[in-house]
């Protein structure tokens, strides 16, 4: 079956620097990324949507500066949360589809980011 | 836009018995996909079980299957036999044209 690695599981980091989260499908061409923020006990809020060779578009609220997405390969997107503060601590999630069907498949998730910001 | 709603919060089953998790959902849209995704304390995201909007059939997964009305625009997941192992959380998720909705999420207790 579809699975997607995220990298890393969980990382700790100080205020003011950057943390890089990768997102890869590993067998299969991911056409299409998406980037979730879930905190405890919540549901995921959608954060952006990332199409290969392209830019992503991000939901209303989400500071575009801040989180910097790459989709640049079918197979790798990455998260960039720049100038890290206590307040973007959190789990963050991707989840990838080949396009098929739109989604009619359902999304493969990977296993999710636990940022912590110090 | 689409709208997914989850009114149970919590839950609780005794090992074995069967338990129903609901969902219900807003949408203008004909066609379109339900699914239920697991959450265990993994947090691993997990797909239990799909369901296309324009079959009338509810789908079936082993111990899980679901009740899908259309009209009432309602799609609950019942667990029979349930196990320790499915303690998680649960979400109802509404996709549409590549674009997705989640739940709020039902957590699910199974006690032995």
């Amino acid at each position: 079956g579809a699975v997607v690695s995220q990298h890393p599981s969980w990382v700790i980091c100080k205020s003011g620097t950057s943390v890089k989260i990768e997102c890869r499908s590993l067998d299969f061409q991911a056409t299409t990324m998406f980037w979730y923020r879930q905190f405890p006990k919540q549901s995921l809020m959608l954060m952006a949507t990332s199409n290969e060779g392209s830019k992503a578009t991000y939901e209303q609220g989400v500071e575009k500066d801040k989180f910097l997405i790459n989709h640049a390969s079918l197979t790798l997107s990455t998260l960039t949360v720049t100038s890290a503060h206590p307040e973007d601590s959190s789990f963050y999630i991707c989840s990838a589809t080949n396009g098929a069907g739109q989604g009619a498949y359902g999304y493969t998730f990977g296993s999710g980011t636990r940022l912590t910001v110090v | 836009a689409q709208t997914v709603t989850q009114s149970q919060p919590e839950m609780s089953v005794q090992e074995a018995e069967t338990v129903t998790l609901s969902c219900t959902y807003d949408t203008s849209e004909s066609n379109y996909y339900l699914f239920w995704y697991k959450q265990p304390p993994s947090r691993q995201m997990i797909l239990v079980i799909r369901q296309e909007a324009y079959k009338q059939q509810n789908a079936t997964e082993n111990r899980f299957s679901v009740n899908f009305q259309k009209a009432a625009k309602s799609f609950s997941l019942k667990i029979s036999d349930s196990q320790l192992g499915d303690t998680a959380m649960y979400f109802c998720a509404f996709i549409n044209a590549g674009k997705s909705t989640f739940g709020d999420g039902t957590t699910l207790t199974v006690k032995p």
